[in-house]
């Protein structure tokens, strides 16, 4: 069964910092990996997609990574705003999503 | 194009009582999902649907069935309501079969916020 870790759950930075996210999964044998921005009391949006084969995806101000391997993907956001403050959530997809508790992240200005 | 819908918001249930989510989604996806989330525990499966007239049971289908009658439409529905049940629920909808070079991302809807007393 895929188990997976987002750590830190919550985090708070002042504007303008560049901050990494970070993913954890125990079953590399996924189809791809996908994160997701959810606001309070609204339902998620995808980010990115990364398939199996790629190493990386990028988004405007968002990177996110993948080492399979290893069970592990990063989502960077450069230079962030207070509108990036939300929940984002990694889901890697074997049979199904399986998703993280995500990380809550508050952007100061 | 409104992608996918949910009805209702929010809803307070007894023990005991039954009820029906509705999913409706506009952009003629085959694949449609229905998820719970619960504090510190993340999204969990409760079953999906391939396709029109077929459902699959996910990670917890126990005290729920689906129905799919309509391809744009995926029914939720609790026979007798537990306290347990107690949780916000996401519909999902996607396009295409999952491989290892498909992008189907999944379009969630904004979810209902269900309480059981």
């Amino acid at each position: 069964k895929q188990e997976v870790t987002q750590i830190p759950a919550a985090l708070s930075v002042p504007e303008g910092e560049n901050l990494v996210l970070n993913c954890s999964f125990t079953d590399s044998a996924i189809y791809n990996l996908q994160w997701f921005r959810q606001d309070p009391g609204k339902g998620l949006t995808s980010l990115l997609l990364i398939q199996s084969s790629q190493r990386e995806q990028t988004s405007g101000r968002l990177n996110a990574s993948l080492d399979k391997s290893s069970g592990r993907s990063t989502l960077y956001i450069a230079a962030s705003q207070p509108g990036d403050s939300a929940t984002y959530l990694c889901a890697p997809h074997t049979r199904q999503l399986t998703f993280g508790s995500g990380t809550q992240l508050t952007v100061l200005p | 194009n409104a992608g996918v819908t949910q009805t209702p918001k929010f809803r307070v249930l007894k023990t005991g009582q039954s009820m029906t989510l509705l999913c409706a989604q506009d952009m003629n996806h085959e694949y449609m999902y229905w998820y719970r989330q619960d504090p510190g525990m993340g999204l969990r499966l409760i079953h999906y649907s391939v396709g029109e007239g077929t459902t699959a049971k996910g990670e917890v289908p126990d005290g729920y069935n689906v129905s799919r009658l309509k391809k744009q439409n995926f029914l939720l529905g609790l026979e007798s309501a537990a306290p347990s049940q107690t949780s916000v629920y996401f519909c999902a909808s996607s396009l295409i079969i999952r491989t290892a070079t498909s992008t189907d991302t999944q379009y969630f809807g904004p979810g209902t916020r269900l309480t059981v007393l």
